[in-house]
């Protein structure tokens, strides 16, 4: 069975700084999706990693993928307010069609 | 391109009735899947539905169950509905691209007092 973990689970941070959202996986994956969850909202697609080293950026955030540790991070660089909200990763295990499976959620907190 | 949509966007039922959400899924997307939102368990994958057969189905108990239209509109029915049921439901459309990235609809927040 697939299993997804997040760590942490809770971020409190301030402008400025920097940190890092860590996304294990038990099972070989096709892909690895990052989404994210403002309060009271849907999910919002950030970034899919499809292999081994991939490495995607959207302005403060920077997601990679490292297949043979089963692992993903998604880097916070300068967070700003703005980049409140929860966030999760999602694996979409080998021949399991479009059945993602969830981590827990990270919930992110910037403070001015 | 529009979004998914979700129909009703809030409900409130009480405990042995039954309820049909209903999903719209981006035009030319045929893949829809559903996932149950809770506090305690987070997000987990209900079923999925690709040209009208369902493709996937989570650990979910019978009284869960789906179904899709020739256009690709999908519904979810809970029967007999418990005060676990209370939860958001997400529908989400699959691209058709190599990336099959699920966009999220809005959800329905389903309330069983």
């Amino acid at each position: 069975e697939l299993k997804v973990e997040q760590n942490p689970l809770f971020l409190s941070m301030q402008e400025g700084k920097n940190y890092t959202i860590y996304c294990n996986y038990s099972t070989t994956s096709d892909r690895l999706y990052w989404y994210r969850q403002d309060p009271g909202k849907s999910l919002e697609s950030l970034f899919v990693l499809l292999s081994n080293g991939a490495v995607k950026q959207e302005g403060r955030l920077m997601a990679s993928l490292d297949t043979k540790a089963r692992l993903s991070t998604l880097h916070i660089t300068a967070a700003v307010h703005d980049l409140s909200a929860t966030y999760f990763c999602a694996v979409d295990g080998i021949n399991a069609g479009n059945m993602l499976t969830f981590g827990g959620g990270t919930r992110l907190m910037v403070k001015p | 391109k529009a979004g998914v949509t979700q129909t009703p966007r809030y409900l409130i039922k009480t405990r042995g009735q039954q309820v049909t959400l209903s999903c719209s899924p981006i035009s030319g997307h045929r893949s829809v899947s559903w996932y149950q939102q809770t506090p305690g368990q987070g997000l987990q994958f209900l079923f999925e539905y690709f040209s009208e057969t369902q493709r996937n189905k989570g650990n979910f108990p019978g009284r869960f169950s789906g179904r899709q239209f020739s256009n690709s509109r999908s519904e979810m029915n809970v029967s007999t509905l418990e005060l676990g049921d209370s939860a958001l439901y997400l529908c989400a459309s699959t691209a058709t691209d190599y990336t099959d990235t699920q966009y999220f609809g809005p959800g329905t927040r389903l309330t069983v007092l």
